[in-house]
């Protein structure tokens, strides 16, 4: 019963492809976020929904696009994959008026 | 935009020892947030600071919302091997949202048996 789960775990692919991340939350919680963790661990938030609403967006190319089709979930779809997005996404969820962010397990995208 | 700086960056204790990371930012914050990052797992929160000067406990672990609301510590006592792991801060304004943190570079520990 893992509150916010990601699939896949690990990720490798070509450049140029186009791949999907899937996120799932069971807290019921009303906002999700998706998070990039490069190389160096920094940890930065690429976007935020709040109730299916985009909230949050952060500079990020627009070859990345999330879509919420309810708010238990939030997925990320990358186009034109690039050797640059090399890296650990996280999707974490919480509640509005909460100030605790709980995380998913993180994919592990590799570009070749 | 603002930025949170954590150090050290790294350290190598002996286990049973006492550990002591800060976080100072160039601006102020509401909240601060203190999470660990396993190997291979997704951050998860230690301890949560809501108003200048608190100090609150968590087991082992100690952290402090600093009076100027530009910094934090935390502190862990007698460390253990379990212990290993990044070390994050994280700040928040108020009226955001939880996950839209600002997030400190990391502190890594090493815990040698």
């Amino acid at each position: 019963d893992t509150a916010v789960s990601q699939t896949p775990k690990y990720l490798v692919t070509q450049m140029g492809n186009d791949k999907s991340i899937k996120c799932e939350q069971n807290l019921g919680h009303d906002t999700m976020y998706w998070y990039k963790q490069d190389s160096k661990k920094f940890l930065k938030i690429m976007f935020s929904y709040n109730n299916k609403e985009l909230i949050i967006n952060e500079t990020v190319p627009n070859r990345f696009s999330p879509k919420s089709p309810d708010k238990a979930h939030l997925n990320l779809h990358i186009n034109s994959l690039e050797l640059g997005d090399s890296a650990v996404y996280f999707c974490a969820s919480s509640q509005q008026s909460n100030t605790e962010a709980f995380f998913g397990q993180g994919t592990r995208l590799t570009v070749v | 935009g603002q930025q949170l700086n954590q150090s050290p960056q790294s350290m190598f204790i002996q286990e049973g020892e006492d550990v002591s990371m800060n976080c100072t930012s160039s601006s102020i914050f509401n909240t601060w947030l203190w999470y660990k990052q396993d190997p291979g797992e997704g951050p998860v929160l230690l301890i949560a600071l809501y108003k200048a000067g608190e100090l609150t406990s968590n087991g082992r672990l100690t952290a402090q919302f600093g009076i100027t609301r530009k910094d934090s510590f935390l502190n862990i006592s007698a460390s253990i091997p379990s212990d290993v792991g990044i070390y994050f801060c994280a700040g928040q304004l108020r009226g955001t949202n939880a996950g839209k943190s600002t997030f400190g570079d990391g502190t890594t520990l090493t815990v040698k048996p």
